[in-house]
């Protein structure tokens, strides 16, 4: 157990639709990461934060939107569903955001859009 | 832009024997490695870094990796493979630029037959 959290783990629902993937990270962590997993397109990073403010942003779409919250939490927000989207969101957590710091990885949340 | 690549799909072996799964990076400054391993339905779990120092880095659960400057490479590497050892492995890098993020390669199918 790596002490990351993800809620849900699975996700089902229709094109066209919003959805939202929290994440509580490690206890003293302040640095947060969302990745996606597909098969066509492997692991991408999206966008991290640290200490609730945006740090750096990847192959994120429009659609998609993240926060980190005071309490350093942090929701991803999906909409406009596409089927494309279907995948496996992971958030990974690490102590303060730098280039040499492990990130650890909760147990993702499978989303399937219909 | 910093890069790691697998160049095998899958890799097969036999319960007791060594294994060796490879990574090649291509990185501007100093290159920060990392290997992933994902069981089926689970996370990614952190088994090792390399961030200088001994081109040995060793890990979780027995594993290490060899880092090789002048071969731009990071193998992992386990002398005695267990059946309990099959699953996804990732090698990845971290790229600072505006925040930090992971770039992973494609993965490599561990399978260790009994």
């Amino acid at each position: 157990d790596s002490g990351v959290t993800q809620t849900p783990k699975h996700l089902i629902t229709a094109t066209g639709q919003r959805v939202t993937l929290r994440c509580s990270p490690r206890s003293g962590d302040l640095s947060v990461y969302w990745y996606q997993q597909s098969l066509d397109q492997g692991l991408q990073f999206l966008i991290q934060y640290y200490n609730g403010e945006e740090r750096a942003k990847g192959n994120i779409l429009e659609r998609f939107s993240a926060q980190q919250f005071p309490d350093l939490h942090s929701e991803l927000n999906l909409s406009s569903l596409e089927l494309g989207d279907s995948a496996l969101y992971f958030c990974a957590s690490s102590v303060d955001g730098g280039d040499t710091d492990t990130q650890y990885f909760g147990p993702g949340t499978r989303l399937t859009v219909l | 832009a910093q890069s790691v690549a697998q160049p095998e799909d899958q890799v097969n072996v036999a319960e007791g024997n060594p294994l060796t799964v490879k990574c090649t990076y291509s990185v501007s400054g100093n290159p920060y490695l990392f290997w992933y391993v994902q069981y089926p339905n689970r996370g990614l779990q952190f088994l090792l870094k390399y961030i200088t120092g001994d081109n040995l880095v060793k890990g979780s659960y027995g594993f290490e990796a060899e880092f090789n400057k002048s071969q731009t490479s990071f193998h992992l590497k386990k002398p005695s493979a267990l059946v309990s050892d099959s699953a996804l492995y990732f090698c990845a890098v971290s790229y600072m630029e505006y925040g930090n993020k992971l770039v992973f390669g494609a993965g490599t199918i561990l399978r260790v037959k009994s």
